[in-house]
């Protein structure tokens, strides 16, 4: 069945530094791929999402790209600052099944 | 925030039990999911509606029923519960399928002794 494979599960940064979280996705039919943000004790929260007919999208700190050859995308910040800390998630939509297939989650920590 | 309300937010019960979990949207979204987060294995789909009286199985269904009477209303059921169904419930909504932002309630704690 559909699959999508998130790494790394956690991810310490300093403040100020990058960090990037990957993605890879079974479904060659999927075609819209948004990331989520969760607090904790909270839902996650759409911060950015990509559609297959691009390749790269940026919205201020945040990044995402999407390599469809290779069915794989990323998640770049940059500057990261403390409230960044959260677990982020992947996911993949629109392909066979019609519905989102989210990966496993990354914890990052920007340490101050 | 999208319009959705997770009831109760917190659950304590015993195994063997019954339980309902209750989501509410007032955006009126056509599609409504149930999701439960456990570590390790991120959000995974429990049972999700296409409209009133339209719901299928997501990959993790068994133990786990579902209804929506209503536009508005989508319950999730444990007709019988098991220590294993101790999790976090997130109900989440999207105007469609797969393919737009799915908007995700403050979740349901559930722990069954």
């Amino acid at each position: 069945g559909e699959n999508v494979e998130q790494h790394p599960s956690t991810l310490s940064v300093q403040e100020g530094d990058s960090a990037v979280i990957k993605c890879t996705y079974s479904d060659s039919a999927s075609n819209y791929f948004p990331w989520y943000k969760q607090e904790l004790g909270k839902g996650p929260q759409l911060i950015i999402d990509i559609r297959s007919n691009v390749g790269e999208k940026k919205d201020q700190r945040i990044a995402v790209t999407l390599n469809k050859t290779a069915k794989h995308f990323s998640l770049h910040i940059t500057e990261t600052q403390p409230e960044d800390s959260a677990v982020y998630f992947c996911a993949g939509g629109g392909g066979a099944t019609n519905k989102l297939i989210f990966g496993t989650g990354t914890l990052l920590a920007v340490q101050p | 925030d999208a319009g959705i309300t997770q009831s109760p937010r917190h659950k304590v019960t015993e195994t063997g039990t019954p339980v309902t979990l209750r989501c509410h949207q007032t955006e009126n979204h056509r599609y409504m999911y149930w999701y439960r987060q456990d570590p390790g294995h991120g959000l995974r789909l429990i049972h999700y509606s296409y409209g009133v009286k339209d719901t299928d199985k997501g990959e993790v269904s068994d133990g786990y029923s579902v209804s929506r009477s209503k536009t508005e209303d989508f319950l999730l059921t444990l007709e019988s519960a098991t220590s294993s169904q101790t999790s976090v419930y997130f109900c989440a909504i999207s105007a469609s399928s797969g393919d737009t932002e799915a908007f995700f309630g403050q979740g349901t704690r559930l722990t069954v002794v």
